[in-house]
């Protein structure tokens, strides 16, 4: 069966520096979402990659699908005490079926 | 304000109890869905509705049980039969797209369901 597998699992860093997360599929996505989880609260939909080689940004993330279509990565610039949570990654498989990544739990240290 | 309100936002139960936790969405999307979020597990995929009167099993469907009788709302009992029910609950809906890879999913707030 298709999985994503998130790295790192956990993540520190100090405030103002640069960080990357990554999400590998073992099968081609079709459809990749990342989402951003506050502790006890729902998910907040970030980003969607669609077409491989993609790359999408807002404000400080930046999102990008490699052009097979099964790695992704998120990258945030100069990070924020606002920006700690946990990040999920999401793929559609052939199937139509939405799966999860584990997520990486990020925390920004002032 | 458009979106997906779920109720009650903590739920505590006795054992052996059934208890129904509501989702409702004003977003006029098509597809709902029921997740479990448990520590270290990531989000699995209880029930899904693609359309009113109509619902499938997900990966973990044993001891839950939905109906989908109004195109808002999407209510998920968990029974006496689900042997470990303390979890964090969330509801999806999406637009429904017939294309994978196009149909974003939003999500609600979450239930927490504790089982005493």
């Amino acid at each position: 069966s298709q999985e994503l597998e998130q790295s790192p699992q956990s993540l520190i860093v100090q405030e103002g520096k640069n960080l990357t997360i990554n999400c590998t599929s073992s099968k081609t996505l079709y459809g990749l979402y990342w989402y951003k989880q506050k502790y006890g609260e729902g998910l907040i939909f970030l980003m969607m990659l669609q077409k491989g080689g993609e790359e999408k940004s807002h404000e400080k993330i930046t999102a990008k699908l490699d052009e097979k279509k099964q790695q992704s990565s998120l990258h945030i610039t100069a990070s924020q005490p606002s920006h700690a949570g946990i990040y999920l990654c999401g793929g559609h498989n052939q199937g139509g079926k939405l799966i999860f990544g584990q997520g990486t739990e990020l925390s920004v240290k002032p | 304000d458009g979106g997906i309100t779920q109720s009650p936002k903590y739920l505590f139960r006795k054992e052996g109890q059934n208890v129904t936790l509501s989702c409702e969405q004003n977003l006029n999307h098509d597809a709902m869905y029921w997740y479990r979020q448990d520590p270290g597990q990531g989000l699995r995929l209880i029930y899904y509705s693609q359309i009113v009167n109509d619902f499938q099993k997900g990966d973990i469907a044993e001891g839950y049980s939905v109906s989908r009788e109004k195109k808002e709302s999407f209510p998920l009992t968990v029974t006496s039969a689900q042997k470990n029910p303390t979890a964090f609950y969330l509801c999806a809906s999406s637009m429904g797209a017939g294309t994978p890879g196009t149909d974003t999913q939003y999500f609600g707030p979450g239930t927490r369901l504790t089982v005493l």
